[in-house]
């Protein structure tokens, strides 16, 4: 399978949102809830920041949010902050146990 | 605390082999689905291995298919990765996270894997 599709980079002034797509396919995210988002951090472990489409684990703040529609999801961040600065994945589940990432989308902040 | 800790990268002539190990701690690895993932210098992450709880079922990328073998211990809490017929394009930094209904919540700092002459 491909990787998904993300953009390069998106930017955005403190205190906005950006929003990042992930496009993917019907076997992959368009098949299954399990699309899941990391933040890193340049030289830094990925973190996982929302699961299961809109599911934010303890401690990642609410001004994340996830959601899907049809073979494309989206990881919006509202009320930008400068340490928001980072690369994100997203990560979908396309059968089979695989796991497919998207290319990596660098958020910076202005 | 719940980690992760991998161990075994180093520098490695194309054609060679090593092994990964990955300890578990702060949770019981037999009750969870296992992964290796990969970054290579500057680029995004690849999802290269997994393993059930029990070992009954594995799956390898393409990229990696008959040259790496994944495997667990659960007595000891340990998952290794067995690489070999290195290749340059291995390079990277090897993570096990683990594998919580589709998401990896918690990931290892990584071991990083050069291939090189």
């Amino acid at each position: 399978q491909s990787a998904l599709t993300q953009p390069r980079s998106v930017s955005g002034s403190p205190g906005q949102s950006v929003t990042i797509s992930c496009a993917g396919t019907s076997g992959d995210i368009g098949a299954y809830t399990y699309l899941s988002w990391y933040q890193q951090h340049p030289g830094k472990v990925p973190k996982l920041m929302i699961y299961h489409v809109n599911k934010r684990p303890s401690g990642v703040p609410d001004r994340f949010s996830g959601s899907k529609s049809g073979n494309t999801a989206s990881l919006t961040i509202s009320g930008l902050q400068a340490e928001d600065e980072a690369d994100y994945y997203c990560c979908s589940y396309a059968g089979s146990y695989t796991m497919l990432f998207g290319g990596g989308t660098t958020v910076t902040v202005l | 605390e719940v980690q992760l800790v991998e161990s075994g990268g180093g520098l490695v002539q194309p054609g060679g082999s090593l092994r990964l190990s990955c300890a578990a701690s702060g949770f019981t690895l037999s009750s969870y689905e296992m992964n290796w993932v990969r970054q290579a210098p500057g680029k995004g992450l690849e999802c290269i291995s997994y393993i059930s709880s029990s070992s009954g079922t594995i799956y390898y990328a393409d990229s990696v298919k008959g040259r790496f073998t994944i495997s667990r211990d659960n007595a000891k809490d340990s998952l290794y990765l067995q690489m070999n017929s290195l290749r340059a394009e291995d390079t990277a930094i090897y993570y096990c996270a683990r594998d919580n209904y589709k998401s990896l919540d918690v990931w290892g700092k990584g071991t990083m894997v050069t291939v090189s002459s």
